[in-house]
């Protein structure tokens, strides 16, 4: 079985350029999470996502940040305009329930220069 | 908001010792993650728990839910276990999970 894929991998762009992250969660999983992890914060919850219906975005940081997942199949974090302290690795995970074992992405390393 | 706070922040042992790792958390939650991330970066997730004890081969977790704790113990550790160990708290409902800072363990041959 597939895990959940991320793309891209790695990403670095130049202050004020739109960034987006992609997650394909895994098939059947009906709960998707986008966390972020920085060495100061560690890792911190953006938002989640049930049946594909934002249940909870307390965690994303500023109006900067948005997340949309159009199906049960693909979800997105856009960050607009980006700036150096947005750099981190974003992690997708999803889940068969919303408190349920999450398998996780490999992340997305973002740059910000 | 949820506390999660992990004990030790650092632990290095020498292989085949016993290992214990703990978490305790400030508010009732529906479900307590242990997670592992590899040197490399990639994130496992080993247990969730919502009472009593899972066991995985050599990794045991527990929780005890009237004292808000929660460990996870390696058994006959193994340079491989060698990771940080992130616990992380959920309170069910609209609430998502909040992250302890992880133990880094190394496990010395």
């Amino acid at each position: 079985d597939a895990g959940v894929i991320q793309s891209p991998r790695h990403e670095v762009t130049e202050m004020g350029q739109e960034v987006t992250l992609r997650c394909k969660p895994i098939s059947g999983h009906n709960s998707l999470f986008w966390y972020r992890q920085t060495m100061m914060r560690g890792l911190e919850l953006l938002i989640y996502f049930n049946n594909n219906v934002p249940i909870d975005d307390s965690g994303m940081p500023e109006d900067r940040f948005s997340a949309k997942m159009p199906n049960a199949s693909f979800s997105t974090l856009k960050i607009q305009p980006s700036e150096p302290r947005d750099s981190a690795v974003y992690f997708c995970a999803s889940s068969l329930e919303q408190g349920g074992r999450a398998g996780f992405g490999p992340g997305t390393r973002l740059t910000v220069l | 908001k949820n506390e999660v706070e992990q004990s030790p922040q650092n632990l290095t042992a020498q292989e085949g010792e016993f290992i214990t790792i703990n978490c305790s958390y400030s508010v009732g939650i529906s479900a307590l993650h242990w997670l592992q991330q590899h040197p490399g970066g990639g994130i496992v997730s080993l247990f969730m728990l919502s009472s009593g004890k899972k066991k995985h081969g050599r990794l045991i977790a527990t929780i005890n839910i009237q004292e808000k704790h929660s460990s996870l113990h390696i058994t006959a550790s193994h340079p491989r276990d060698s990771a940080v160990y992130i616990c992380a708290a959920g309170g069910g409902g609209a609430d998502g999970l909040t992250f302890g800072k992880g133990t880094h363990l190394i496990i010395q041959p």
